[in-house]
């Protein structure tokens, strides 16, 4: 089955502590990408990448950090979380040649800072 | 970056009820996308249309880019159609989706 897998699903951590939430995609899509779900806030691009070691910020990468060393995983990286940070976390693989068509997501990781 | 507007906020129908969800976009863009968040949070893609209409089920969507709107049409609505109804476009030569706010849709028995 295709599909986007997040791990952890959920996760509750305390300030400072470095955690790292898994993005793996079986569809052999180059591009991929974390967001972010706030009430009121909506979707917020994290960072992307166009395909293997090539990143790039999103409109909230402060705080965060990927890495894009196989096409098939993009584990996003906090490493001092912060009270902040406390979200629903998405991510999301695309098709396409622009790398943004016909985006499949992920489950979601709700993260809890304390 | 291009703003992505779309109404109404909220939508309370009848089941069996149809509705009309608007997607407006501040410049021209080549991609834009629907999707729905279910009530456990899960978001499925239901449309990729940039231009013209698409039709899956119940529901179906038209893209007008010169005019810079989508919409997104549920007929006959199903308690299962609640949840939240998001759309995302980007502009050519950009590699960023932008999300609307969402339209929040419940559907009564």
């Amino acid at each position: 089955e295709a599909q986007v897998t997040q791990n952890p699903r959920y996760l509750i951590t305390v300030t400072g502590k470095k955690l790292t939430v898994t993005c793996s995609q079986n569809m052999n899509h180059e591009y991929m990408s974390w967001y972010r779900q706030d009430p009121g806030l909506g979707l917020r691009q994290i960072y992307y990448s166009m395909n293997v070691e090539v990143t790039d910020k999103g409109d909230v990468p402060e705080g965060y950090k990927v890495s894009r060393k196989e096409k098939r995983n993009f584990p996003l990286i906090l490493e001092s979380p912060s009270p902040n940070q406390t979200s629903l976390y998405f991510c999301a693989s695309g098709a396409g040649s622009s790398g943004a068509n016909v985006l499949t997501f992920g489950a979601g990781s709700r993260l809890t800072v304390l | 970056g291009i703003q992505v507007e779309q109404s109404p906020p909220d939508l309370i129908l009848q089941e069996g009820a149809n509705s009309t969800l608007r997607c407006n976009f501040s410049d021209s863009v080549n991609n834009l996308q629907w999707f729905h968040q279910n009530p456990w949070g899960q978001l499925i893609n239901l449309f990729y249309i940039p231009s013209g209409t698409k039709q899956n089920g119940r529901l179906s969507a038209t893209t007008v880019a010169t005019e810079r709107y989508s919409l997104l049409y549920i007929s006959s609505s199903q308690t299962t159609d609640s949840g939240v109804y998001f759309c995302a476009s980007k502009r050519g030569g950009y590699n960023k989706l932008i999300f609307g706010a969402g339209t929040r849709l419940a559907v009564h028995p």
